[in-house]
């Protein structure tokens, strides 16, 4: 069965400082993508970033970078240099590649992310 | 990029009413829509997968007599709860997908509050 877990339901920092957002994922599927969205309190989902289970390469974008490891199964979300605006609930989300039902997402619990000024 | 649109934005309504909640592909046909529901600091749970011209599938737990999902359209697909409860009260998201990208486009939500 497909699972993610994000252990982390809030964190709290103060602005500028350095922050990581774990996720852990489960499946038996060899081809599989991983995604990471933003929830700000308007609720409207922010899509971040795709990865597909072939691409380990990590990631950077401004202040944002992605660590992708298949061998712990993991894909954490990193922001650099947090600012009051990232303050937001993250989802980190796995979907399967094929099937009928190929693009279904199954989301982790979500990490609530303040920082503060 | 793609976009998604959802209508209404919010809605309240009475226990015992049935609510219809459209999403729209803007610019693109959408083979695949899915549904999903948010209830308050929680996570986003996966209630349907509709298929345009075909009927939807349903993840274990959800009434598919309760939520109907109808994608007549590769554009257009609704939910309508019916016979709504206070504890269908929640935030309904919609996503579409467009070709075998498996790129999906999430609309921005609709806030459900039955009453």
């Amino acid at each position: 069965a497909q699972k993610v877990t994000q252990a982390q339901t809030e964190i709290s920092v103060v602005e500028k400082e350095d922050v990581t957002l774990d996720c852990v994922y489960e499946t038996r599927d060899t081809t599989y993508y991983l995604f990471w969205y933003k929830q700000p309190p308007s609720g409207e989902l922010v899509f971040l970033i795709r990865r597909n289970s072939f691409d380990e390469q990590n990631e950077i974008s401004g202040r944002y970078s992605w660590n992708f490891q298949k061998s712990t199964s993991s894909f954490n979300f990193t922001i650099t240099a947090s600012q009051v605006v990232d303050s937001a609930v993250y989802f980190c989300a796995l979907s399967e590649a094929g099937g009928n039902q190929g693009g279904k997402l199954i989301f982790g619990q979500g990490t609530e992310l303040s920082v503060k000024p | 990029g793609a976009v998604v649109s959802q209508h209404p934005s919010r809605v309240i309504c009475k226990s015992g009413t049935s609510v219809k909640i459209e999403c729209r592909s803007l610019d693109f046909q959408a083979t695949t829509m899915f549904w999903y529901r948010q209830f308050p600091k929680q996570s986003l749970m996966l209630m349907a997968t509709s298929n345009e011209g075909s009927k939807a599938t349903y993840e274990q737990g959800v009434e598919k007599d309760k939520f109907l999902i109808n994608h007549a359209s590769l554009t257009l697909s609704t939910l309508t709860v019916t016979s709504a409860h206070p504890e269908d009260s929640s935030f309904y998201i919609c996503s579409a997908i467009g070709g075998l990208t498996y790129e999906q486009y999430f609309g921005p939500g609709t806030r459900l509050t039955v009453t």
